[in-house]
């Protein structure tokens, strides 16, 4: 089945800042890759995704983007902000006919520094 | 409009006993899934339901886990002789259909403790 790794773990910036997440996934039929932001306490937010036909995409400070042949996603989050603060979980997902079920990093939980 | 809602948002009970939790969807979505999180780890499928029918459970552990939603709705997550390594976080999500990556809206979640 599908295994989705995720790096760094952790990642501390500085206010202002850019932060990249990274993660690999093993299995070339998933075609949907979302993000979730996670604050302490409160419920995964969808905060962007990607869909395997599309290379990049771009949501005002946030960004990912998808290497299909190498099998890796990136979350750029520029100009980081405190409340940027989260754990950020990438996925994986076999959607228009697969399994929908959703397969999750580690997750990486990022700190901006004022 | 209203998310999706978890009851209750905590549950302490003893090794052995039975457990439901609850999970009511956003009104209209057709597909529901159940996730399980455990401290410090990304959430992990259990099953996921399109209609009343679960399309895949793949995830449950073991056959003490079982989940019902019976006219398409509100779901049951139900754990029997419950054990102390079921302790988590059950997640609970929803989404308007099944196909092409709907987003999964979730609910904040009903936090379990097994003494």
């Amino acid at each position: 089945g599908e295994n989705v790794e995720q790096h760094p773990s952790t990642l501390s910036v500085q206010e202002g800042d850019s932060a990249v997440i990274k993660c690999t996934y093993s299995d070339s039929a998933s075609n949907y890759f979302p993000w979730y932001k996670q604050e302490l306490g409160k419920r995964p937010q969808l905060i962007i995704d990607i869909r395997s036909n599309v290379g990049e995409k771009k949501d005002q400070r946030i960004a990912v983007t998808l290497n299909k042949t190498a099998k890796h996603f990136s979350l750029h989050i520029t100009e980081t902000q405190p409340e940027d603060s989260a754990v950020y979980f990438c996925a994986a997902s076999r959607a228009q006919g697969g399994s929908e079920k959703l397969v999750f990093g580690k997750g990486t939980k990022l700190t901006v520094n004022p | 409009g209203a998310g999706v809602s978890q009851t209750p948002s905590n549950k302490v009970t003893e090794k052995g006993k039975y457990v439901e939790l609850r999970c009511d969807p956003i009104s209209g979505h057709t597909a529901l899934y159940w996730y399980r999180q455990s401290l410090g780890q990304g959430p992990e499928f259990l099953i996921y339901f399109q209609g009343t029918g679960a399309a895949d459970d793949s995830g449950l552990p073991n056959d003490r886990f079982f989940a019902v939603r019976p006219e398409g709705s509100v779901s049951t997550l139900k754990i029997q002789r419950t054990e102390r390594g079921d302790s988590a976080v059950y997640l609970c999500a929803s989404s308007l259909y099944v196909g092409g990556g709907e987003t999964q809206y979730f609910g904040p979640g009903t936090r379990l403790l097994v003494l």
